[in-house]
């Protein structure tokens, strides 16, 4: 199946700054999703971005699809924005949606 | 308004029980969603309902047991629980099928299995 990669695992920021999180997966997609879940654990679903950018506020999100990766930047991070962010796909092979492992965001104040 | 809920929040039972959890959406939604999420944080997609009918079915044990008795409710059955049951399931919605729209997720059900 599609494999689905994160980087950085984890990641400590100061409140103000601005942070790049990187989601690369194993073969082609027809369905690409950005999702945070905050340290109370309920989960948002950011954005639905099989291909091309999309912004939402002080997050955005671009995903080239031929080369494979996503990427979602979040700008003057603050401490609300702390939690883990997960990447899922959907391979144009196949209809499941497979996330990746997660990157663990800290913004301290 | 709660726009998708899901009883109980909490629920603690012994291996070998049946218990099901249940998850309300208020969204006019057409598709709904389970996943699981192990205690590595690991989110794994179970099932998935478009109108009443059963769309996705991932490799989950046959102890797992969705039903939805209308659009708006899907609820999960788990018979003879195992300790590697725990975990926290969450219930999701969107308009469209399969993951094509924003999905709205409840709050999760945290089941511990002893």
């Amino acid at each position: 199946g599609i494999q689905v990669e994160q980087s950085p695992p984890d990641l400590i920021l100061q409140e103000g700054a601005n942070s790049t999180l990187r989601c690369n997966f194993s073969d082609s997609v027809n369905n690409l999703q950005w999702f945070h879940q905050n340290p109370w654990g309920q989960l948002i679903n950011l954005f639905y971005i099989p291909s091309g950018t999309k912004q939402n506020g002080r997050l955005s999100a671009t995903t080239v699809a031929t080369e494979r990766y996503s990427l979602l930047y979040i700008s003057s991070s603050q401490t609300t924005d702390s939690g883990v962010y997960f990447c899922a796909v959907e391979a144009t092979s196949g209809s499941r949606l497979t996330f990746g492992e997660g990157t663990q965001l800290t913004v301290n104040p | 308004d709660t726009a998708v809920s899901q009883t109980p929040k909490y629920l603690v039972t012994q291996m070998g029980n049946d218990k099901s959890i249940k998850c309300e959406q208020n969204l006019g939604h057409d598709t709904m969603y389970w996943y699981k999420q192990d205690s590595k944080k690991f989110l794994k997609i179970m099932f998935s309902y478009n109108n009443k009918e059963l769309i996705i079915n991932e490799t989950v044990p046959n102890r797992f047991s969705p039903k939805s008795p209308d659009k708006a409710h899907l609820n999960l059955h788990i018979n003879s629980l195992e300790l590697g049951d725990s975990a926290v399931y969450f219930c999701a919605s969107s308009q469209a099928g399969a993951w094509q729209e924003t999905q709205y997720f409840g709050p999760g059900t945290r089941l511990l299995v002893l």
